[in-house]
């Protein structure tokens, strides 16, 4: 019930495309569902987060949509670059407590250009 | 402030050697997180602090595994009597008071040959 799954575990996108990354989870008492970008030999950074109160959250080319009911969410990068491969973690976090993440398996996404 | 601080950012060691990491978290953020991360799969956690308190930790935190968190400070995860097992990066986070987001250091990779 602490899982979140994320697909697919590789992504290749044409750059200009769009590069969709899905995840899915169970504990209804996740209230705060981040997605981090990780460079080789970085650690994540944070891009985008959602509360599941909201249904949509767009910042620049990166969106997450948000499906309560379905309890899936997803990440959508529009216009894809070559600066955008990387690999991208979903997660989800009850904030009440410890704030702990509970991270997907990650996506390894290249962008050709 | 330059961030999450790590170190080291490397270290190889013999099984069954002692090491131990070291994390500086952002200034004034009171909580911190251990995550471990293998190959191809998202971090998963460890253990939490909040100020000095270790408040939480994992059942992948086995008896060969202790942190600390002296003063509230800087933390530090000593692993004893290493195996292959533990070789992966260790992630550690910090984020302060109520705020939703926690920002990673670049991790410190363990190579336990």
């Amino acid at each position: 019930q602490q899982q979140v799954k994320q697909s697919p575990q590789s992504l290749i996108v044409q750059k200009g495309g769009i590069s969709i990354i899905n995840c899915a989870y169970e504990n209804t008492a996740f209230d705060y569902f981040p997605w981090y970008q990780q460079f080789p030999g970085k650690g994540p950074a944070l891009l985008i987060a959602i509360r599941p109160d909201v249904s949509e959250k767009k910042e620049g080319r990166f969106t997450i949509s948000f499906n309560k009911s379905a309890k899936q969410f997803s990440l959508h990068i529009m216009d894809s670059q070559p600066g955008d491969s990387a690999t991208y973690f979903c997660a989800a976090s009850i904030t009440s407590g410890t704030y702990k993440y509970i991270f997907g398996t990650g996506t390894r996404l290249k962008v050709l250009a | 402030d330059t961030g999450v601080s790590q170190n080291p950012r490397h270290k190889i060691t013999k099984r069954g050697q002692n090491v131990t990491f070291r994390c500086d978290p952002i200034s004034e953020h009171n909580r911190l997180y251990w995550y471990r991360q293998t190959l191809g799969q998202g971090p998963e956690f460890l253990t939490y602090f909040q100020n000095e308190a270790q408040l939480e930790k994992s059942r992948l935190l086995s008896d060969r595994f202790s942190a600390e968190r002296p003063k509230g400070s800087f933390s530090t995860l000593e692993i004893q009597r290493t195996e292959q097992g533990d070789s992966a990066m260790y992630l550690c986070a910090s984020r302060w008071g109520a705020s939703t987001e926690a920002f990673f250091g670049q991790g410190t990779r363990l190579t336990v040959v």
